[in-house]
């Protein structure tokens, strides 16, 4: 059964920065790409940043862009997300999600999230 | 940038009443449209994928149409478990944007 786990959620003040994790099991992480995707208290869903299976290749909303940075450790089954300059704006619950299925050399259902985390909730206040 | 719009935003209905949600694109996507079920404190499910694709396990009670602009999801004879918010997901090139999700109520 596939389970993603994240932490690294908190407190934390204007202009600061968190790093998030999650952890993989139940499939080969390292043939999955991911994805973070956040929701804002009583809002609705905004993907964030997504990351190819070797990390070689990210991308981001224009939202995150230059200030957060993804990245995975496939051998710890581990993904990653650096926020720095973090704003009120950020406040939100921070979802892990898996992407497309790239075992056989092209992915496919890139375009979907069929695996969720439980999410870990990320508060920007002074 | 690409926007979804989701119609209506909130929706009070009974139980075994046929439900309708819309998504409108801002321009046309291709069929890369999926919906997800979102109950309180939990995470988003899908319910449906390219378009009309049920997922597995998803009750037959679901079902997604539509292309080009315009997308629905219908839920042809609503149950108890089904009071939750919906969204509607689009994907192009590497960038993913949601609805801003349906609230489907108890009337």
């Amino acid at each position: 059964e596939v389970h993603l786990v994240e932490s690294g959620g908190g407190l934390v003040q204007p202009g600061g920065s968190r790093r998030l994790s999650c952890v993989a099991s139940g499939f080969t992480f390292s043939s999955y790409e991911m994805n973070w995707v956040r929701q804002a208290p009583g809002k609705g869903l905004e993907w964030v940043s997504n990351i190819t299976t070797s990390g070689s290749v990210t991308n981001y909303a224009d939202a995150v862009k230059g200030r957060f940075t993804i990245s995975r450790d496939n051998a710890k089954n581990s993904l990653y997300l650096q926020m720095t300059s973090l704003t009120v704006e950020d406040t939100a619950v921070y979802y892990c999600a898996r992407g497309g299925d790239c075992r056989n050399g092209e992915c496919r259902n890139t375009a979907y999230f069929h695996h969720w985390g439980q999410g870990t909730v990320v508060i920007v206040s002074s | 940038d690409m926007q979804l719009t989701q119609s209506p935003s909130t929706l009070s209905a009974s139980v075994g009443d046929r439900v309708t949600i819309t998504c409108r694109a801002s321009q046309s996507v291709n069929n890369w449209v999926a919906w997800y079920q979102q109950k309180p404190g939990k995470a988003p499910k899908v319910l449906i994928s390219a378009a009309s694709n049920l997922e597995s396990g998803v009750p037959s009670r679901f079902s997604g149409s539509g292309s080009g602009t315009e997308f629905t999801l219908t839920i042809s004879s609503l149950q108890a478990d089904d009071f939750a918010t919906y969204y509607c997901q689009q994907y192009n090139s590497y960038s993913w944007t949601f609805g801003q999700g349906t609230k489907v109520e108890i009337k």
